[in-house]
């Protein structure tokens, strides 16, 4: 029971760079969110997605894209990578969102962008 | 803007005493309410819910309060563990948002 997997678990980019960080869920849950840490802080919310074909934009979206074309993926978009986006990334997914249902985290990916 | 420099609260307790971890929350329109424990260079994971009609919910050693006229909410942990040091995180579902609290630090003497 893999639950929620994200890949990579590190990665080191340049200024400027793209990359996808990956979540895959098996859990075939509707509501998928992808949330920063930074240090010393709670986790802020980037995007959300209530089901395949849809996305939303949580506190911090700027500089993030994502989309939803399978229920059991929801991929990170980084298109210029700052170094102010260096911090760990969460992936959640939850059975459905705004329905009380607890979400479950994946292991976090590392990001430094220097 | 970043937060940079802030710091975790952090409450030390002594193994076997009961430790409790409060939270404010934001949003009056916040039906539901989570508290998550993370351990160094894990996810979060889930420890105990509670729905906006409720006052209290009592789980294995943990209880939960929420006082919704003040916007406040607890986490009690009953004979703390050297297992149960971690970061304690409320959060708060409205509008199909999960937000998080900035968390605090439990720490366990043994």
């Amino acid at each position: 029971n893999a639950g929620v997997t994200q890949t990579p678990k590190f990665q080191v980019l340049k200024t400027g760079q793209s990359m996808t960080l990956q979540c895959a869920q098996d859990m075939n849950h509707e509501y998928m969110s992808w949330y920063r840490q930074d240090p010393g802080m709670g986790l802020r919310l980037i995007h959300y997605s209530v089901g395949a074909g849809i996305t939303d934009q949580g506190e911090v979206p700027n500089g993030y894209n994502v989309s939803r074309s399978t229920t059991e993926d929801f991929p990170l978009r980084l298109l210029s990578a700052a170094p102010s986006q260096t911090s760990v990334y969460f992936c959640a997914s939850s059975l459905t969102g705004g329905m009380n249902t607890e979400a479950f985290f994946g292991q976090g990916t590392r990001l430094t962008v220097v | 803007g970043e937060n940079v420099g802030l710091h975790l609260p952090t409450l030390s307790v002594q193994e076997g005493d009961n430790s409790i971890i409060n939270c404010a929350y934001s949003n009056s329109a916040s039906d539901y309410f989570i508290w998550y424990k993370q351990e160094s260079g894990k996810g979060p994971q889930f420890i105990i819910d509670i729905r906006s009609n409720m006052d209290k919910r009592q789980g294995q050693r943990v209880t939960v309060l929420l006082n919704k006229t003040v916007k406040h909410l607890s986490l009690q942990i009953a004979a703390t563990q050297p297992g149960d040091s971690a970061v304690y995180f409320c959060a708060e579902e409205y509008g199909n948002k999960l937000v998080f609290g900035a968390g605090t630090i439990l720490r366990v003497k043994s």
